[in-house]
């Protein structure tokens, strides 16, 4: 079985701030990794995932996430926090094709001004 | 926009009725997922339907029901419906050609009174 655990699940930062969102991951096989964020009254956004290749994964609102297998992590980071980036984000893991994704519990990210 | 739409966006209920949430995938996507996020139980599987057939079920409820159309849009079908069972309910898709990718409708949101 494979499961994904957030710590923290609310972290604040101030405007222009480091964002780091943590995700560790339990997974028999090689996982697939996620990272969906979803704004008040919306649904999700993918924002980045590692399938295979690269561990350093680039995404979009200038997130990114290293895979760590020796840490069996998948945090999410980005350098300068903005307003806009306040909302909950989820990582999530499955195996690949066509498979169901299990959630983590949500980490709410406040940014303050 | 991911290009998934689920309708409605809201349904308020009472208790003991039946409802059905539609879902239709992006163009060229056969896998239609299912997912409910409450606040006790976070974000959950469902079920999982491929080209019209069920491929995959989690922790979906007896009194819930699905299936897939051969236009491959996807209904998911409540009944008896408790106070429990309010929650967002999300559909997902995923292509052949990018297995590994879900792109989440905006969900419907269910009240049961």
């Amino acid at each position: 079985a494979q499961s994904v655990t957030q710590l923290g699940s609310h972290v604040s930062v101030s405007e222009g701030a480091l964002v780091l969102l943590r995700c560790n991951y339990s997974s028999s096989v090689p996982p697939y990794l996620f990272w969906y964020v979803q704004y008040p009254n919306q649904g999700l956004q993918l924002l980045l995932k590692y399938t295979t290749g690269a561990t350093l994964v680039k995404g979009i609102n200038g997130f990114e996430a290293e895979f760590k297998k020796s840490e069996t992590s998948f945090h999410l980071t980005k350098p300068s926090a903005h307003m806009s980036d306040a909302a909950e984000y989820f990582c999530a893991v499955n195996r690949g094709d066509h498979e169901k994704l299990t959630f983590g519990t949500g980490t709410r990210l406040t940014i303050i001004p | 926009d991911s290009g998934v739409t689920q309708t409605p966006k809201h349904l308020i209920t009472a208790t003991g009725q039946r409802v059905t949430l539609r879902c239709s995938p992006r163009s060229g996507d056969l896998s239609v997922y299912w997912y409910q996020q409450s606040l006790d139980q976070g974000l959950q599987f469902l079920i999982q339907y491929y080209n019209g057939e069920e491929r995959a079920k989690g922790n979906i409820l007896e009194r819930f029901s699905a299936q897939q159309f051969p236009d491959l849009h996807s209904e998911l079908n409540l009944s008896s419906l408790e106070l429990g069972d309010s929650a967002l309910y999300f559909c997902a898709s995923s292509s052949p050609l990018r297995r590994d990718t879900q792109y989440f409708g905006p969900g419907t949101r269910l009240t049961v009174l």
